[in-house]
């Protein structure tokens, strides 16, 4: 079964630059989450989406940052203007489906990152 | 304000002897916890969990074992082997917006000499 897709691996970026990153989820899975992953910390969610709908997005910064997952499956992020504060690795994960009865169903895996590096 | 916390960055411990890494958390809301391994330039793997239920989950030389009362869960790796050195990272799962969502801590990087 073929894991999390994304691309691309790496990214540098002069400030006030727009990138994008895209994730392709393992397929059949429902839910999508996009996060964000700063040297020396600990993976932090962006945002979730379930099929095409956002479930939760409060932690985006959405006056730079914006996401969609059109038709449900692919997904991409985006960020415009970037700061020198966005360098980290963005990290796409995928699971079954949200809000099932075992955390068997609602495992996440995880995509090998895009790593982004503004200066 | 951290929800979730691994206190020693880093661990060094022989081959074949026992790796203990060690997580705290703060939220009572919390329902399951699972521990992440992620080696570098790959995406963290789900190793383990463990219901809030129960004080003991193991998948062979893995196991968690969770003290609710103290909010301390721990993750025992017996023996170790070379190849689980990697960086660690303790997660906690509580339902927000109809979903679980994972909060995770900043990891411990584990090294097993050979």
């Amino acid at each position: 079964e073929a894991g999390v897709a994304q691309s691309p691996r790496y990214k540098i970026i002069e400030k006030r630059q727009s990138v994008a990153f895209w994730c392709n989820p393992i397929s059949g899975h429902a839910t999508l989450y996009w996060y964000q992953q700063i040297l020396g910390q600990g993976p932090k969610l962006l945002i979730q989406f379930q099929n095409n709908g956002v479930v939760d997005d409060s932690q985006l910064p959405k006056d730079r940052f914006s996401a969609e997952r059109l038709k449900g499956v692919d997904s991409t992020l985006k960020i415009q203007p970037a700061k020198l504060e966005d360098s980290a690795v963005y990290l796409c994960a995928s699971s079954l489906q949200a809000g099932g009865l075992t955390v068997g169903t609602d495992t996440q895996y995880f995509g090998p990152g895009t790593r982004l590096t503004v200066l | 304000d951290q929800q979730v916390k691994q206190n020693s960055p880093s661990l060094s411990v022989q081959e074949g002897r026992i790796s203990i890494l060690n997580c705290d958390y703060t939220n009572s809301m919390f329902d399951y916890f699972l521990w992440y391994k992620k080696y570098p330039a790959e995406g963290p793997t789900f190793l383990i969990s463990i219901s809030s239920i129960k004080d003991k989950n193991e998948d062979g030389r893995f196991t968690v074992f969770l003290n609710k009362s103290a909010k301390h869960l721990s993750l025992h790796i017996v023996p170790s082997q070379p190849g689980d050195s990697a960086v660690y990272f303790c997660a906690a799962s509580a339902r927000k917006a109809g979903s679980y969502q994972l909060t995770f801590g900043k990891g411990t990087k584990l090294s097993v000499i050979p």
